[in-house]
């Protein structure tokens, strides 16, 4: 089945720097999700992206769909403690399902 | 608008014991699906349930099970709980039409 890999594992930065977390597949990917699950929390939606090529921003977080539809990455530009978070990819597994990452742990020092 | 609610929100079972936990959706959502997230890893998909018909099963094993209501809110089921079954249990609510899953709080459940 859809598998995706995430790198790194963990990130710890400081404040004011940029962050950048890759999502990977063997195979072609149908769509690519992104999720933010703060300590103790549960994930929250980002965004979606279905193009090949297609590039999403939302404030200062840049979203990649790459040309093969197998890679994608989520980048955040000056990050803030606010950031703090573990970041998954998912991508629609078949009958409906969604298959996750295990996820990049991003840690800000103020 | 409420979103997702689930119930308990923490939970404590022995071994051999079975559990319920119970999820509601965003109201006007008809789908449902279920997650297993153990510690330090991603969500794992469960069960999806739309208009209360079964949509998609992961790989789990029979000791799981799962319904969902007319009033689309939903139980999960576990049966002869393991160590292994330790972990935060995530309901996420769908349209039925959208891609979009809003995640409840989660059950974090402690099988010792």
């Amino acid at each position: 089945g859809q598998q995706v890999m995430q790198i790194p594992q963990y990130q710890h930065v400081q404040e004011g720097e940029d962050f950048t977390t890759y999502c990977n597949s063997s195979t072609t990917l149908s769509n690519i999700q992104w999720y933010k699950q703060r300590p103790g929390g549960h994930p929250v939606f980002l965004i979606q992206l279905v193009k090949s090529g297609e590039v999403k921003k939302q404030k200062r977080l840049t979203f990649q769909f790459g040309e093969a539809k197998k890679n994608s990455s989520l980048h955040i530009t000056a990050t803030q403690t606010t950031d703090v978070g573990t970041y998954f990819c998912a991508t629609q597994g078949g009958s409906e399902k969604l298959v996750f990452g295990k996820g990049t742990k991003l840690t800000v020092n103020p | 608008d409420a979103g997702v609610t689930q119930s308990p929100t923490h939970l404590i079972k022995t071994r051999g014991q079975h559990v319920t936990l119970r999820c509601s959706p965003i109201s006007g959502h008809k789908s449902v699906s279920w997650y297993q997230q153990v510690l330090g890893q991603g969500p794992q998909f469960i069960f999806q349930y739309y208009e209360k018909e079964e949509r998609g099963r992961g790989n789990f094993p029979d000791r799981f099970s799962a319904r969902q209501f007319p009033n689309y809110s939903s139980e999960l089921n576990v049966n002869a709980l393991l160590l292994g079954d330790s972990a935060l249990y995530l309901c996420a609510s769908l349209t039925g039409t959208g891609y979009e899953q809003y995640f409840g709080p989660g059950t974090r459940l402690t099988v010792t």
